[in-house]
């Protein structure tokens, strides 16, 4: 069962453009949600996160937004440059549901900005 | 934040053998993780590793298979046993710097011939 999904499995935006990247989730007891991205031959780096408390959240260019009640959440990169070429993962936790630390996936999103 | 490196980077390997990762901090953090990321698909935890105790391993995952050691806060290894090609992946260790946040090692790159 995956509990975090993206289903867009690439995305492609010119470079100055907006960048959403989507995520859904089933698991009502997650409370944490985070973004990731990923270069070829690198670990995933931290992004963004948000907590379930709160609807939106910015960093810069980053910011993710959070619908509860929809289950879902986005990450809005703008402007967008080449350099944010990567895969963006969505995570999620959810220590109430007892899963103390432990992060589940999405299948990623393959971000793809063209100058 | 934390620096991560793991070592080996990458390896390739015969089936049949076993091979250790080893994942090391620039601080003392209380929990530590492997996931594993297989081909084209997301990173599925393996185990957490808390200094002290016994590793604690996800559904699907054994420690005869995964053995994983925690001597200190700022160190793990996990090493795949009996390799198969079926465990080609990139395996990758992170630490929680804050409460749910997990930073990342580079990972390393395991092919089984």
């Amino acid at each position: 069962d995956q509990q975090v999904k993206q289903n867009s499995p690439s995305l492609s935006v010119q470079e100055g453009r907006i960048s959403i990247l989507n995520c859904d989730y089933t698991n009502s007891m997650f409370d944490y949600f985070l973004w990731y991205k990923k270069y070829p031959a690198e670990g995933p780096t931290f992004l963004i996160s948000i907590s379930s408390i709160k609807d939106k959240n910015e960093d810069g260019r980053f910011t993710v937004f959070l619908n509860k009640s929809a289950k879902h959440l986005s990450l809005h990169i703008v402007p967008s440059q080449p350099g944010d070429s990567a895969v963006y993962f969505c995570a999620a936790s959810g220590v109430s549901s007892g899963n103390t630390g432990k992060l589940i996936f999405g299948q990623g999103t393959t971000l793809q900005v063209k100058p | 934040s934390a620096v991560i490196s793991q070592k080996p980077s990458r390896d390739i390997c015969q089936r049949g053998t076993s091979l250790t990762i080893q994942c090391q901090v620039d601080s003392q953090v209380t929990m530590m993780f492997w996931y594993r990321q297989q081909p084209g698909q997301s990173l599925t935890l393996i185990a957490t590793a808390n200094q002290g105790s016994e590793a604690t391993y996800e559904s699907g995952f054994v420690i005869d298979k995964f053995p994983i050691s925690r001597p200190n806060l700022t160190f793990s290894t996990l090493t795949v046993s009996n390799m198969s090609p079926e465990d080609s992946s990139i395996y990758l260790c992170s630490v929680e710097v804050r409460a749910y946040e997990q930073y990342f090692g580079p990972g390393t790159r395991l092919t089984v011939t």
